[in-house]
């Protein structure tokens, strides 16, 4: 499996943009790259995924490398609610669809 | 629309007795996975199921624990003649049939097992 590199933890600030960053550099040609959050106390929660184009939803921007190699999760304007455990989890399918989680980056938002 | 849900949410055993988790997948999805997180550990896979069917097995310990999705009713997790050793908390996941690498994972909140 395919093997991703977070910093243990990051600090932000409440409003102000968060970058997440995430090295895969053994990534192959069929990994999606996924990002998953896990809140205290509770089950992980699925964030965005792409593959090669940066992508877009409600809740947070992946933006990934050209050589695909990086990628960093992008949140616009942190909020205390977004205090949690991030994971960058590679995913290629194939014959299962399991996450391999990794230690993840704890992020957290001071008022 | 209902997530996944999960009970019990909390499950306290004694030494030897036996746990079992139960996992409601979300409507529509056929696909249930089962992870533990030991306490100050991270979140390991045990084992992906489709209805009547063991896909992948590969992350569950060899004694004690076995797991099912019959064709009714819920996903149980079952671990026999419980060891302290145990306690953690169990998520499961259910996903939607779909591409390879794309599924999204839906997780519920977790069952967190107390063995005295």
């Amino acid at each position: 499996d395919a093997k991703t590199t977070q910093p243990n933890s990051m600090e932000s600030n409440e409003e102000e943009p968060v970058h997440l960053p995430c090295n895969h550099s053994t990534i192959s040609g069929t990994d999606y790259i996924h990002w998953y959050r896990q809140l205290p106390s509770q089950g992980p929660e699925y964030v965005i995924h792409g593959l090669t184009s940066n992508v877009n939803n409600r809740m947070a921007s992946l933006a990934i490398a050209e050589d695909r190699k990086s990628s960093t999760l992008i949140l616009h304007r942190a909020t205390l609610r977004d205090a949690a455990v991030y994971y960058c989890i590679l995913n290629y399918g194939g014959a299962t669809n399991k996450l391999i989680f990794g230690t993840g980056t704890l992020l957290a938002v001071q008022p | 629309n209902a997530g996944v849900m999960q009970n019990p949410r909390h499950l306290v055993r004694r030494r030897g007795q036996e746990a079992r988790l139960r996992c409601s997948p979300m409507k529509g999805h056929s696909h249930v996975y089962w992870y533990r997180q030991l306490p100050e550990e991270g979140l390991k896979f045990m084992v992906y199921l489709q209805k009547e069917n063991i896909i992948d097995e590969s992350g569950m310990p060899k004694e004690r624990f076995s797991a099912e999705f019959p064709k009714e009713g819920p996903s149980i997790l079952r671990i026999q003649q419980v060891v302290r050793g145990d306690s953690a908390a169990y998520f499961c996941a259910s996903s939607p049939p779909g591409l390879a690498g794309t599924d999204t994972q839906y997780f519920g909140p977790g069952t967190r097992l107390t063995v005295l």
